[in-house]
């Protein structure tokens, strides 16, 4: 069964709207922590974001946030005011601290296009 | 400053033809990791160090193996290519496990001939 599930292959957004980016996730252990990530073509992933399962509040990072629903398994990433270097792969990821071997596994991906 | 350096970006080798990939961190962290992503997909892992300890995934070829000579370095060979091993090869460090962030190199992108 997928552990981490990116509904949206792709999507586009108009430069300087915001967009949300779906992830979903399923995991027993009640000990884990949720990344984003960003491969732009150059290859390199580029890590965003982190939302602990025990953190109270959801996650910020400048434009980046985390839309964190516990009950629903679900980690949404925001991103404010959407930039043409924004243009990118998207991961969601996930940690089982307990499970897993304590590996990040990481869901199929988004490609974000902004327009101009 | 690149911190998780790969050398080369580009490899480019023959059916059957041993490769080495290699990576340097600067990070002095303890986990080294190998992930292999294929076009347009998720990045799977291989196998990662623990300071000397191995680690391999259940579904790793046999084809694919591992060094970890010192904190800075690990390598990857494969011994055979087959053109199915074609793909992005990214090394990640991590201080330790748990909700430790993953810093990743550039990548190398290995093409079989």
């Amino acid at each position: 069964a997928q552990k981490i599930t990116q509904t949206q292959p792709g999507m586009f957004v108009q430069e300087k709207e915001a967009v949300t980016l779906d992830c979903t996730y399923d995991t027993s252990d009640p000990s884990y922590g949720l990344f984003w990530y960003k491969q732009p073509s150059s290859g390199e992933m580029i890590f965003l974001i982190y939302q602990g399962s025990y953190d109270q509040q959801n996650a910020t990072e400048g434009r980046y946030s985390l839309n964190f629903q516990k009950a629903r398994k679900s980690a949404n990433l925001v991103i404010s005011a959407s930039q043409l270097g924004d243009s990118a792969m998207y991961f969601c990821a996930m940690r089982e601290f307990h499970n897993a071997g304590n590996m990040l596994t990481f869901g199929g991906g988004t490609r974000l296009m902004v327009k101009p | 400053d690149a911190m998780v350096i790969q050398n080369p970006r580009y490899q480019v080798t023959q059916f059957g033809k041993p490769v080495t990939l290699s990576c340097s961190q600067t990070l002095n962290h303890n986990v080294m990791y190998w992930y292999q992503q294929k076009s347009s997909q998720a990045p799977k892992l291989l196998f990662h160090y623990y300071d000397k300890d191995f680690n391999n995934e259940a579904d790793t070829p046999d084809n694919f193996q591992s060094r970890r000579p010192n904190t800075s370095f690990c390598f990857l060979d494969i011994r055979s290519p087959g053109l199915g091993d074609a793909a992005m090869y990214l090394c990640a460090t991590s201080r330790d496990y748990g909700g430790e962030k993953l810093f990743f190199g550039s990548g190398t992108q290995l093409s079989v001939l």
